[in-house]
């Protein structure tokens, strides 16, 4: 089992929609990101976060440490935020203390 | 400079020779990190720097690979003996202090071994 699971792989959204996606992690974290990684490949940096929540814009990240989950919000979809969504979680645990652990990402296409 | 720069953005070499790979920091950065994407392959840790010093270096996926940073800034990654599996794009990415803040991408290396 991955340590850090996302869902769904693939999301197809009509302009305007709410989008939810999701990640589940496995392990002790001492942080979790949210990174956009574009059809080009270049990977921007959206959100870090160790609790509660975060907004930039039309997009929202929550996190429950408790449950060990997190979601990625977009309001208003729009198709340029057609790109592939990443979580990824920094463990706070041995050796690989700071490393990120990435989920597979989710790939999301908004449809005019 | 503005933000985290590789080069070369593109390597096709022939399989068995050796590749350099180089990342330059954002300025002031003292962490920077090498990690891999492999075709339809999530991102995979490769190792990580905190000033000069690379404490974890089990991301490495061989002996073949290697990482050295000097002055506390530039790093060069180097593959010897490449093989087609090597094939992938390789990202580096720079943060403030290790483990501390949003780590910032550069715009990769993608290396293509024939």
């Amino acid at each position: 089992k991955n340590e850090v699971e996302q869902s769904p792989q693939n999301l197809t959204a009509q302009e305007g929609e709410f989008i939810t996606i999701n990640c589940s992690y496995s392990v002790g974290i001492s942080a979790l990101h949210w990174l956009q990684q574009h059809p080009g490949g270049g990977i921007v940096s959206l959100f870090m976060l160790s609790s509660g929540k975060k907004k930039h814009g039309r997009l929202i990240a929550t996190i429950n440490i408790q449950e060990k989950h997190s979601s990625l919000h977009i309001t208003a979809s729009h198709p340029r935020d057609s790109a592939v969504y990443i979580c990824a979680v920094r463990s706070n645990y041995g050796g690989s203390q700071g490393n990120l652990i990435f989920g597979k990402g989710t790939k999301l296409s908004v449809k005019p | 400079g503005a933000g985290v720069s590789q080069s070369p953005s593109n390597k096709v070499t022939e399989k068995g020779k050796d590749v350099e790979l180089r990342c330059d920091p954002i300025s002031g950065h003292t962490a920077l990190y090498w990690y891999r994407q492999s075709l339809g392959q999530g991102l995979e840790f490769l190792i990580y720097f905190q000033g000069n010093s690379a404490p974890d270096k089990s991301g490495l996926p061989s002996d073949r690979f290697s990482a050295e940073r000097t002055g506390g800034s530039v790093s060069t990654l180097t593959i010897q003996r490449t093989q087609q599996e090597d094939s992938a794009v390789y990202l580096c990415a720079s943060s403030l202090a290790f483990g501390n803040g949003p780590q910032y991408f550069g715009p990769g290396t993608r290396l293509t071994v024939l």
